[in-house]
């Protein structure tokens, strides 16, 4: 299985910010890699797929990129709309599809 | 519109069936794959299962392969979780998820609000 791993776990920023968070796959997945936000009590929303398209919908304050095993998400001048928990999953090598553990963007 | 609506979420003692489903509107249904994903209480995602968009083809993680099965009926939009011997640790919102692949397998695209499923006894 490909594992995933994000860091920071959880992030503090101020309103205004740029931020970016990274996932880590333990294998090559070219640029299978999706990102999600997700809202306390809300379901999962699709933000950038192949690592750097943004979902429709989306405003272009968040940015992806990477390929291979590293990739970024940037969120650009921080609202606070943004503070939410954020995931990567990979769609590379199936089964399992697996996410990262989560990082939680909190206002500083 | 995309919309799921999951329903059949309840409190199960261990070892208990249930069958979840997942009412889809708003796309050609028979177009695309379907995804079960679950979050315990307080815990990230977990990629639970898949099924093609003919049904043909079914992917499950290891944890709950032999005990949940993954179907489809498109003659009514709907996608199924028939979840046997059901344990503590399947405890979790469940949400049904439309790939964002036409005829194909990629990511989750659009998402319902989940259902609960409770397995205590």
């Amino acid at each position: 299985d490909i594992q995933m791993t994000q860091s920071p776990s959880s992030l503090s920023a101020s309103v205004g910010d740029r931020v970016t968070i990274t996932c880590r796959a333990s294998q090559d997945i070219t640029n299978y890699l999706a990102w999600f936000q997700q809202k306390p009590g809300k379901a999962p929303k699709s933000l950038i797929y192949a690592a750097s398209s943004l979902q429709s919908g989306v405003p272009s304050k968040f940015s992806g990129s990477g390929s291979g095993t590293d990739f970024t998400l940037t969120i650009s001048s921080l609202q606070p709309e943004d503070f939410a928990t954020y995931y990567c999953q990979q769609y590379y090598s199936y089964p399992p599809y697996t996410f990262g553990q989560g990082t939680k963007l909190e206002i500083k | 519109e995309v919309q799921l609506v999951e329903s059949g979420g309840v409190v199960v003692q261990p070892g208990g069936s249930l069958r979840l489903s997942c009412a889809a509107s708003g796309f050609t249904f028979d177009d695309y794959s379907m995804h079960w994903v679950r979050q315990a209480p307080g815990k990230g995602l977990e990629w639970v299962s898949l099924i093609s968009w003919d049904g043909g083809t079914t992917y499950y993680t290891d944890s709950v392969k032999g005990r949940f099965t993954i179907s489809r009926d498109n003659s009514k939009n709907s996608l199924y979780l028939q979840m046997n011997s059901l344990r503590t640790d399947d405890t979790a919102l469940y949400y049904c998820a439309k790939d964002q692949s036409h005829r194909g397998n990629s990511y989750g695209d659009c998402w319902g609000q989940g259902t609960l499923v409770t397995v205590s006894s």
